[in-house]
């Protein structure tokens, strides 16, 4: 049973740090894992996608690595700005093609 | 211009009542699905659907029923509702689905979801 583990569930830091925020998946046959955020009371944005295939993608100050073999993602933030307070969410698509999410990590950037 | 809308966004009914949730995109996705996120924020599919075709039907009780009538649009109906059954619903869609077309096409794209409260 695939089960998808987000540590820390919510994390604080002052505005310009950098930070990592950390998945955690027990099966590493999937296709695929996907970075999100949810602000409240709104959906999901799609931030990453990366597929099993690869190791990391990038989009501006994000960035998103996947190592397979030791079930493990990151999700890199730069030079935090208070706009990325928000909830972020780690998805992998298992080979059965169910997605699993996990339970989030509360992001809190300090001005 | 909304990609992905829900309606209604706010839904509060009686317990025993049947419902529904209504979604459409207007991305020319082939793929939609819908999420449930319950009162601890946990989010866990339900459905999906690619070309009007489920593909993903999860442990769900069968009072909830998925119609899809066409590739844009795809509605959840929910008998006899329930305590349990207050959560937020989400809807999303994905320009294809399984591993064919890159990393690209299997980025979902969300509804502003819809926040069901069973009384």
């Amino acid at each position: 049973k695939q089960e998808v583990t987000q540590i820390p569930a919510a994390l604080s830091v002052p505005e310009g740090e950098n930070l990592v925020l950390n998945c955690s998946f027990t099966d590493s046959a999937i296709y695929n894992l996907q970075w999100f955020r949810q602000d409240p009371g709104k959906g999901l944005t799609s931030l990453l996608l990366i597929q099993s295939s690869q190791r990391e993608q990038t989009s501006g100050r994000l960035n998103a690595s996947l190592d397979k073999s030791s079930g493990r993602s990151t999700l890199y933030i730069a030079a935090s700005q208070p706009g990325d307070s928000a909830t972020y969410l780690c998805a992998v698509r298992r080979r059965d093609d169910k997605i699993i999410f996990g339970k989030g990590t509360r992001l809190h950037i300090l001005p | 211009d909304t990609a992905v809308s829900q309606t209604p966004k706010y839904l509060v009914t009686q317990m025993g009542n049947d419902k529904s949730i209504k979604c459409e995109q207007n991305l020319g996705h082939d793929t939609m699905y819908w999420y449930k996120q319950d009162s601890k924020k946990f989010l866990k599919i339900m459905f999906s659907y690619n070309n009007k075709e489920l593909i993903i039907n999860e442990t769900v009780p069968n009072r909830f029923s998925p119609k899809s009538p066409d590739k844009a649009h795809l509605n959840l109906h929910i008998n006899s509702l329930e305590l349990g059954d207050s959560a937020v619903y989400f809807c999303a869609s994905s320009q294809a689905y399984g591993t064919s077309g890159g990393a690209w096409s299997e980025t979902q794209y969300f509804g502003p979801g819809t926040r069901l409260l069973v009384l």
